[in-house]
């Protein structure tokens, strides 16, 4: 049972490129969320998603898109990526009320 | 001010130490809190989940709840050093609640 997996895990980029991190879930969970994770701010809830086909910003939305064309996946697109972007990006899923279950998390530099 | 408080230490203890960890937050309408583990470059896991008011004990670790006062602690007995990881706090408002609102965690390193 591999839960949530993100690819890649690890990036790096030039300014004003443009790239896609996806996330996969195998529990058939309804919920799924982007968050990104700096030192000293914890996890900031980007995107996320109350089912296929659906999607809502978080609290920090600007400079990102995101996809659910299938139940279990959710993607995240930098359309033209900014240094301040370097970051943890981790990618969770949740059935409904309670557990959130969290992938590895995917290291992204922007040079 | 943010919605939730965390001391982020970072906190260094001896092995066999109780190791205290808590959280303030300000939106009265929390009644489910979480407290998660972070190893170094991993994603965080479920340490504990807790609702309303209260205790409640696993093992070395007791979550507590005050609500009245807007605070929650963890507790870890008898550390180890395999208990040496960030703890972050979460909270929500309700069980369907699509968010949660965490902490930014509190990085525990605990010397053999």
């Amino acid at each position: 049972n591999a839960g949530v997996t993100q690819t890649p895990k690890f990036r790096v980029l030039k300014t004003g490129q443009s790239m896609t991190l996806l996330c996969a879930q195998d529990m058939n969970h309804e919920y799924m969320y982007w968050y990104r994770q700096d030192p000293g701010m914890g996890l900031r809830l980007i995107h996320y998603s109350v089912g296929e086909g659906t999607t809502a910003k978080g609290e920090v939305p600007d400079g990102y898109n995101v996809s659910r064309l299938k139940k279990q996946n959710f993607l995240l697109g930098l359309e033209s990526a900014a240094p301040s972007q370097t970051s943890v990006y981790f990618c969770a899923s949740r059935p409904g009320p309670g557990e959130l279950f969290f992938g590895e998390g995917s290291r992204l530099t922007v040079l | 001010q943010k919605e939730v408080e965390q001391d982020p230490g970072p906190l260094s203890v001896p092995e066999g130490a109780i190791v205290s960890l808590n959280c303030t937050y300000s939106n009265s309408a929390f009644q489910y809190f979480m407290w998660y583990r972070q190893y170094s470059r991993k994603g965080p896991e479920l340490l504990m989940y807790t609702y309303s008011s209260g205790n409640k004990e696993d093992g070395r670790f007791t979550a507590q709840v005050d609500k009245s006062s807007k605070y929650i602690s963890l507790f870890i007995r008898d550390s180890q050093p395999s208990d040496s990881a960030t703890y972050l706090c979460a909270m929500s408002a309700g069980s369907n609640d699509y968010k949660l609102s965490f902490g930014a965690g509190t990085t525990v390193t605990v010397r053999a």
